[in-house]
């Protein structure tokens, strides 16, 4: 069945430092990967996404990178703030089935200072 | 923030009671989803609404309703609450119901079922 997993439940990373979230897939016909953003107390936040048919794409700060190969998503965040600190979800969706996002389970990013 | 809004912040239920939730869209978005986050997990997929007709459901049962108005708001019931129903829940607005437009999530709902 579908399923959107993540390697690691919580990393810690110094102030300044790069983060790097990884992301596992097994939906191989998704046409989206987004990643989102959830601090405590809100709505998850969208970071960013990638379409299926590109391996890179760059945002403010962050850059996601999609392996179809090995069918693993990461989320690379430059230079890590405080206010990075918070939960990262990667989430897909499928042209087909519309706007439906399927969710994994989240990735906590402890920001020490 | 987003735009999405969502009442109630809190709320406490007994088992086997009826609850309704409410969210408004971001202005000028006509598709609305719902999700249930339990946790320390990701949201799950209950069901979206696009132009006021339901788009699509994810793996709940029925008990488990929305609605969707003609200013594009929309409400999400759940009837005969168990104690698993306990979660926060989300909705999200998009501009429309295809795969390419961004989702806008609300801050969400926080129900308790005791």
């Amino acid at each position: 069945g579908e399923s959107v997993g993540l390697h690691l439940p919580t990393l810690s990373v110094q102030e300044g430092d790069n983060s790097i979230i990884n992301c596992a897939y097994s939906n191989s016909a998704s046409d989206y990967f987004i990643w989102y953003k959830q601090e405590s107390g809100k709505g998850p936040q969208f970071i960013i996404d990638i379409r299926s048919n590109m391996d890179k794409r760059q945002g403010q700060r962050v850059t996601v990178l999609l392996n179809k190969t090995v069918k693993h998503l990461s989320l690379q965040i430059a230079a890590t703030q405080p206010g990075d600190s918070a939960v990262y979800f990667c989430a897909e969706k499928k042209g087909a089935a519309g706007n439906k996002l399927t969710f994994g389970g989240g990735t906590r990013v402890l920001v020490k200072p | 923030e987003t735009g999405v809004t969502q009442s109630p912040t809190h709320l406490i239920k007994t088992r086997g009671q009826q609850v309704t939730l409410r969210c408004s869209s971001q202005s000028g978005h006509n598709t609305v989803s719902w999700y249930q986050q339990a946790l320390g997990q990701g949201p799950q997929f209950i069901f979206q609404y696009y132009r006021e007709e339901e788009n699509g459901r994810g793996n709940f049962p029925p008990r488990f309703s929305g609605l969707q108005f003609p200013n594009y708001s929309s409400e999400l019931n759940v009837n005969a609450l168990e104690l698993d129903d306990s979660a926060l829940y989300l909705c999200a607005s998009s501009l429309a119901a295809g795969a390419s437009y961004e989702q806008y999530f609300g801050p969400g709902t926080r129900l308790t079922v005791t």
